[in-house]
């Protein structure tokens, strides 16, 4: 059975501090890893992986892959109170046209 | 530029009613999702569709039928429900070849008593 776990399921630290959040997947065929954001609605996109060793980054958010441990790592350095949400991973395979969602990663920075 | 756009946003229904969940999108997708989220689960894929006319089952179908008449448009039906599935539903809709263009919809948060 496809399934995708995430560690810590939360994780408190202050302003400034830098964060690793964990994912590990065991997907049939795997294709590709997401990251998505949830605050208080919607998820929202942040990295799609598809190729083990190569960061993807955006702003002071980083993430990378590695398909032969099978897990992944998503990296926020210098945290803001405005990064306090829950981070979601999700994995998919080839020939399937479903997301495998892990349980979340719920952040909270005070200042 | 609405995206996706679930009604209603809240719902409190008794035991043994049902009602229709609407996930309308405006960006001509082809495929589309429902999900709940539950506290500590994650989000589990309920039905999908990869076209019109076109629905297939998820992780956790038990309870809830779904259905794709227009492109634009995917209903999410509980006929009898029960308090287990009191969750936040989320619809997403991607268009064919791009995996990583999931656009979600902001949840429906139903109450089932």
């Amino acid at each position: 059975e496809d399934k995708v776990v995430q560690s810590p399921l939360s994780l408190v630290v202050h302003e400034g501090d830098t964060v690793t959040l964990n994912c590990s997947y065991e997907v049939t065929n795997f294709r590709s890893l997401l990251w998505y954001k949830q605050e208080k609605k919607a998820p929202t996109f942040l990295f799609m992986l598809t190729s083990s060793g190569i960061e993807k980054k955006s702003g002071r958010l980083s993430s990378i892959l590695d398909k032969k441990e099978l897990f992944s790592i998503l990296n926020i350095t210098a945290t803001q109170t405005g990064d306090s949400a829950i981070y979601l991973c999700a994995a998919k395979g080839y020939n399937t046209d479903k997301l495998i969602f892990g349980t979340g990663t719920r952040l909270q920075v005070f200042p | 530029n609405a995206g996706v756009t679930q009604t209603p946003k809240f719902r409190v229904l008794k035991t043994g009613q049902s009602m229709t969940l609407l996930c309308a999108q405006d960006m001509n997708h082809e495929y589309m999702y429902w999900y709940r989220q539950d506290p500590g689960m994650g989000l589990r894929l309920i039905h999908y569709s990869v076209g019109e006319g076109t629905t297939a089952k998820g992780e956790v179908p038990d309870g809830y039928n779904v259905s794709r008449l227009k492109k634009q448009n995917f209903l999410l039906g509980l006929e009898s429900a029960a308090p287990s599935q009191t969750s936040v539903y989320f619809c997403a809709s991607r268009r064919t070849g791009v995996h990583d263009g999931y656009t979600f919809g902001s949840g429906t948060r139903l109450t089932v008593v």
